[in-house]
């Protein structure tokens, strides 16, 4: 397996605090993910990085924010949580142009009451 | 953006008989990978199919890519209960810098009963 680690790999909040997932990665991969997984909806982007400190959006990307102040660490930050950012998150790094899979870390069980 | 569907969202079967599941593309894609996610655990990385009428076999899986490079195919046969898990179908869409961010279709469950 590809060596990533996400912290904490369960939570759990109440709506409102701040909440921060780490994602730490030891292959020194440009490319860095934030997806979250929900029953009948799949994986969804919520933000990729393609290099320190450059990130963008991906598909449901509100409510939450990024930051990588270097290659390895990758964290989403949920700056008041809301129940419906209950979820399973996952990093993933990967996807490079020419090999394009992505592997991804064990996930974060996040549970806002 | 880019929609991946996927059919069907379950499937039960007995162990033996075969299981096929379906994935479509809104968008004709460069490539397309497949995922299997076993219960409590992450996705992971089974195959990437290229090329238009691509089919490729690894073990009892058979993958195939379409024609129109929209829509592909797995289909395992004599399921076992190692088989167990959801299977995904992926399509890449181009990243600033020459990367992919890939667009996950919802998702097959598969359970096999003894």
């Amino acid at each position: 397996d590809a060596g990533i680690t996400q912290s904490p790999r369960h939570k759990v909040t109440e709506t409102g605090t701040p909440v921060t997932l780490r994602c730490h990665q030891t292959e020194n991969h440009r490319y860095m993910y934030w997806y979250r997984q929900d029953p009948g909806h799949g994986l969804r982007l919520i933000h990729y990085s393609y290099g320190v400190k450059d990130t963008d959006k991906g598909e449901v990307s509100d409510g939450y924010s990024v930051s990588r102040s270097k290659t390895e660490d990758f964290l989403l930050t949920l700056e008041s949580a809301t129940s419906s950012q209950t979820s399973v998150y996952f990093c993933a790094i990967g996807g490079l142009a020419n090999t394009g899979e992505l592997f991804f870390g064990e996930g974060s069980r996040l549970t806002v009451l | 953006g880019q929609q991946v569907m996927q059919i069907p969202q379950y499937q039960h079967v007995q162990e033996g008989e075969d299981f096929t599941t379906y994935c479509n593309s809104s968008t004709t894609l460069s490539n397309i990978q497949w995922y299997k996610q076993r219960p409590g655990g992450h996705p992971v990385f089974l195959i990437q199919l290229v090329k238009s009428g691509e089919v490729k076999k690894q073990k009892r899986l058979t993958f195939q890519f379409g024609e129109a490079k929209k829509n592909s195919s797995l289909h395992i046969t004599a399921t076992q209960t190692t088989d167990v898990g959801t299977y995904f179908c992926a399509g890449p869409e181009g990243l600033t810098g020459g990367g992919n961010k890939l667009t996950f279709g919802t998702g097959t469950q598969l359970k096999v009963e003894l």
